[in-house]
């Protein structure tokens, strides 16, 4: 079974669209993340929920909109799309069932989605 | 099968101890990339590893990258509390990006 689990794996769009990019995990974590992976491979953190709720809000563009439905779906919705916006979006998940603090979790991470905006 | 293994799954050890993370990839790596995992602020980069018999060093920690073996090791020497916490590789393989099983390591002062 998929842990956690991405779609679409790839997203191939025109600039100026609106697209969601769906995540779901079946861990029962507390807590779903999203990453941002530069071209250099580099991850950039996004986005953190924490039931349901948003704990972590990068300085991110506010085209970039997470949603949580229920704590085991965080989606990412992106306005206007933009040429810069072609990257790789890792979703993740932890349970943090401690809260926020010093406690770590091990994050797990979905398969990615490789969007590219022409 | 996991495409990419790390080893110990846990660590604990003694501060001033040296420790060893393992991580091996089924497939060629193109590049091998070492995080921290904090939370709050996310994966913390560490260090890039691209070509065979590279190895790159930054404070007390140390990456070696085998590539012939597809694997990475990393080295803390004279571990302090501060290195607690999960440590996750993650790979390049080209057309795909792994990410390990995470190695969590507490040290104990």
């Amino acid at each position: 079974d998929t842990a956690v689990s991405q779609t679409p794996k790839y997203l191939v769009t025109q600039m100026g669209n609106d697209k969601s990019i769906k995540c779901e995990q079946n861990l029962g974590h507390d807590t779903m993340y999203w990453y941002k992976q530069d071209s250099k491979k580099f991850l950039k953190i996004m986005f953190s929920y924490n039931n349901k709720e948003l704990i972590i809000n990068e300085t991110v563009p506010n085209r970039f909109s997470p949603k949580s439905p229920d704590k085991a779906h965080l989606n990412l919705h992106i306005n206007s799309l933009e040429l810069g916006d072609s990257a790789v979006y890792f979703c993740a998940s932890s349970q943090d069932s401690m809260g926020l603090g010093s406690y770590q979790e091990t994050q797990y991470f979905g398969p990615g989605t490789r969007l590219l905006v022409l | 099968s996991q495409e990419l293994e790390q080893s110990p799954q846990s660590l604990i050890v003694q501060e001033g101890k040296n420790l060893t993370i393992n991580c091996t990839s089924s497939k060629t790596l193109y590049g091998l990339y070492w995080y921290k995992q904090k939370y709050g602020e996310g994966l913390i980069f560490l260090m890039m590893l691209q070509k065979g018999g590279e190895e790159k060093s930054h404070e007390k920690i140390t990456a070696k990258l085998d590539e012939k073996k597809q694997q990475s090791s990393l080295h803390i020497t004279a571990s302090q509390p501060s290195h607690a916490g999960i440590y996750l590789c993650g790979a390049d393989t080209g057309n795909q990006f792994y990410f390990g099983t995470g190695t969590s390591l507490t040290v104990i002062p």
